[in-house]
């Protein structure tokens, strides 16, 4: 069963503005890892935020975590049309082994 | 470095033709495994993940099976496939956190 389930579904910008993606999951967790597919291509891990963790970044990535809300937000600022792609979150089981993905965004950045 | 290794990369089967399909990583060893399912536009389904050599766990009943014959290889087959097993098959590895490395995937069709 899906755990993460992430909004919106599909998001068109333009180039250079910040895209927003959120997520939502069920049970508790220990960490939330957020990916990135090309179309037809394998996930690319992008972040991990641990459960004591609030705001994490990695260049133009920001996520947020709030675990009261059992929600997480992924931002990329400055948007380019090479990062249309699908940014899926992903979610751990209590016993660590595994990894249950959302349906994930579809973003399309116009150049 | 590690990589992983999936193939074919296409394939195209009639209903009722068995299946397999074959993941290897490199520059790792006891790595936890796992296959995932992708239907077109949607998110991942976990299917198998195994922890170790011959110990397989099932998420999904269905008339697909896993193996693991070695340490680094995982193999997913079906004696009889269905209209319904199309779809984006990725193999995943994880070493000692949750951070999962994705293969190039196989897209099978069904027809």
């Amino acid at each position: 069963s899906q755990q993460g389930e992430e909004d919106p579904q599909a998001l068109s910008i333009q180039e250079g503005e910040n895209a927003t993606m959120n997520c939502s999951y069920k049970t508790s967790i220990n960490n939330l890892q957020w990916y990135r597919q090309n179309s037809g291509r394998g996930l690319v891990h992008l972040i991990l935020i641990r459960s004591n963790e609030r705001e994490k970044h990695s260049g133009r990535l920001r996520v947020t975590l709030d675990t009261s809300k059992k929600s997480s937000s992924l931002l990329i600022t400055a948007s380019r049309a090479a990062d249309t792609a699908s940014y899926f979150c992903a979610t751990d089981d209590t016993g660590g082994f595994k990894t249950i993905f959302g349906a994930g965004t579809r973003l399309f950045v116009k150049a | 470095s590690q990589t992983i290794h999936q193939w074919p990369a296409t394939l195209v089967q009639p209903v009722g033709s068995p299946l397999s399909l074959e993941c290897t990583v490199e520059g790792t060893s006891n790595p936890n495994l796992y296959w995932y399912r992708q239907a077109a536009g949607r998110g991942l389904q976990l299917l198998f993940y195994s922890v170790g050599i011959g110990q397989i766990s099932s998420e999904v009943p269905q008339n697909l099976s896993a193996s693991r014959p070695q340490d680094r290889q995982f193999i997913l087959s079906s004696k009889k496939l269905l209209l319904s097993d199309s779809g984006f098959y990725l193999c995943a590895w994880s070493a000692l956190g949750p951070h999962l490395l994705f293969g190039p995937g196989t897209r099978l069709t069904v027809l």
